[in-house]
């Protein structure tokens, strides 16, 4: 699997947008891009995963660059809870093989979100 | 409400002593796998199965063992063989299509007496 940059941490203000990038610029055309964040003590939570489009969910959308290398996490107004480590994980797509199933979680970025 | 549940959410091991940590998952989902974590560290694979009655090693397999006799319950047993066992341990499961995402439990935090 592509290894994913993240920078190790950034703020934001209540309400505003946070925006987190990530870089994985040896993707491969099978592999999808996820994103995953972790609150201290708890599992991870998926949040938004995507291949070549952007993507919207209620949580969060998710922008890929048309050379797919990279991506970037929107979280359109963040609140205090929304303080955790970030994960940019990228991940084969295909049935079979010795990494399948595996997701590689980095060091994330640690977003803190302030009043 | 659908879920992933695993218990305890706190366990202690006397060394010697083999301990099984459960995980329970109501969503339908073929897919299972038990991660490792380490303060400040990222996930490490333990085990994963695809399907009932299979399972395959992932890349930390050493002193740990699995069943999946059931499509629901994919339950983890630490061995003595595991030499530093005192970690966080997190269960996802997913469904069988390869791009859909893994979801997890809120995890097993054990520790060593």
């Amino acid at each position: 699997d592509a290894k994913t940059t993240q920078p190790p941490s950034m703020d934001c203000a209540e309400g505003r947008a946070a925006n987190l990038p990530c870089n994985h610029s040896t993707i491969s055309g099978n592999e999808y891009v996820y994103w995953y964040r972790q609150i201290h003590s708890q599992g991870p939570q998926y949040i938004i995963h995507g291949l070549k489009n952007n993507e919207t969910n209620e949580m969060a959308s998710l922008i890929i660059t048309e050379d797919r290398k990279s991506s970037t996490l929107i979280l359109p107004h963040a609140t205090l809870r929304d303080t955790a480590v970030y994960y940019c994980i990228v991940r084969v797509a295909t049935a079979g093989g010795t990494s399948y199933g595996k997701l590689t979680f980095g060091q994330g970025t640690i977003l803190t979100v302030h009043p | 409400d659908g879920g992933i549940t695993q218990s305890p959410k706190y366990l202690f091991r006397k060394e010697g002593q083999n301990v099984t940590l459960s995980c329970e998952q109501n969503l339908n989902h073929d897919a299972m796998y038990w991660y490792r974590q380490d303060p400040g560290q990222g996930l490490r694979l333990i085990y994963y199965s695809q399907i009932v009655n299979d399972f395959q090693k992932g890349d930390i397999a050493e002193g740990y063992s699995v069943s999946r006799e059931k499509k629901e319950s994919f339950p983890l047993t630490v061995t003595s063989a595991q030499k530093n066992p005192t970690a966080f341990y997190l269960c996802a499961s997913s469904p069988a299509a390869p791009s859909q995402p893994q979801h997890f439990g809120d995890g097993t935090r054990l520790s060593i007496l």
